[in-house]
């Protein structure tokens, strides 16, 4: 599977500050998704990465407060945006396993605490 | 909306049982069925999945079955050791092919030694 990468690890911010994620992959891919983890909960997608077109959020999630950039088959940016302490998580970066698989693999996640 | 339950929220079991966790969807075009394991700490580490065409996979001490007429899978983890302890989530694709999932409340599973 796919090595992947993400920065930081964690981070303290300061409520009303945005922060900036970077998932970096070892191999192209063409799914790329956001999750956000809030403290002992599970996983909730907040959208899925496109490659050269706007991402696609879910329910719940919007562009202006999760910009997400994919400049490229194996980069991605999530920002959080004008931050406050109910954005406390673990974001995390997944991609498909490729060749047409179904299978996700996880980024190691950034853990964000918003003071 | 698409939801995925998921049964029960915490399960204890001594070393060398065995331990079963079930979860149900709503979405019928489920077709991608992924376990994924958390320890605390980690990232979530895919376990074994099943496709809807298949009934049952099997891999070592774990094992997955589906129901989709049901809607529902299970996992089966046998002859449970202390390191199977973490926290388990099942999780079902969303529309089909988009590659997206949906994730269950998760499990925490404590095997005592």
């Amino acid at each position: 599977s796919a090595v992947i990468s993400q920065k930081p690890s964690r981070d303290i911010c300061q409520r009303g500050t945005s922060l900036t994620i970077q998932c970096q992959v070892d191999s192209q891919v063409t799914m790329m998704f956001w999750y956000r983890q809030q403290p002992g909960q599970s996983l909730t997608l907040i959208a899925t990465a496109n490659q050269g077109s706007e991402a696609t959020y879910e329910s719940g999630f919007v562009i202006d407060k999760f910009p997400i950039s994919r400049p490229n088959l194996t980069f991605s940016t999530l920002t959080v945006s004008n931050m406050s302490p109910e954005d406390s998580s673990i974001y995390l970066c997944s991609v498909e396993g490729g060749r047409g698989h179904l299978e996700q693999f996880f980024g190691p996640g950034t853990r964000l605490t918003v003071l | 909306g698409e939801n995925v339950e998921q049964h029960p929220s915490t399960l204890s079991v001594q070393e060398g049982d065995s331990a079963v966790i079930k979860c149900t969807y709503s979405d019928s075009a489920s077709n991608y069925f992924p376990w994924y394991k958390q320890e605390l700490g980690k990232r979530p580490q895919l376990i074994i999945d099943i496709r809807s065409n298949v009934g049952e996979k099997k891999d070592q001490r774990i094992a997955v079955t589906l129901n989709k007429t049901a809607k529902h899978f299970s996992l089966h983890i046998t002859e449970t050791q202390p390191e199977d302890s973490a926290v388990y989530f099942c999780a079902a694709s969303m529309g089909g092919n988009t590659g997206k999932l949906i994730f269950g409340q998760g499990t925490t599973l404590q095997v005592k030694p």
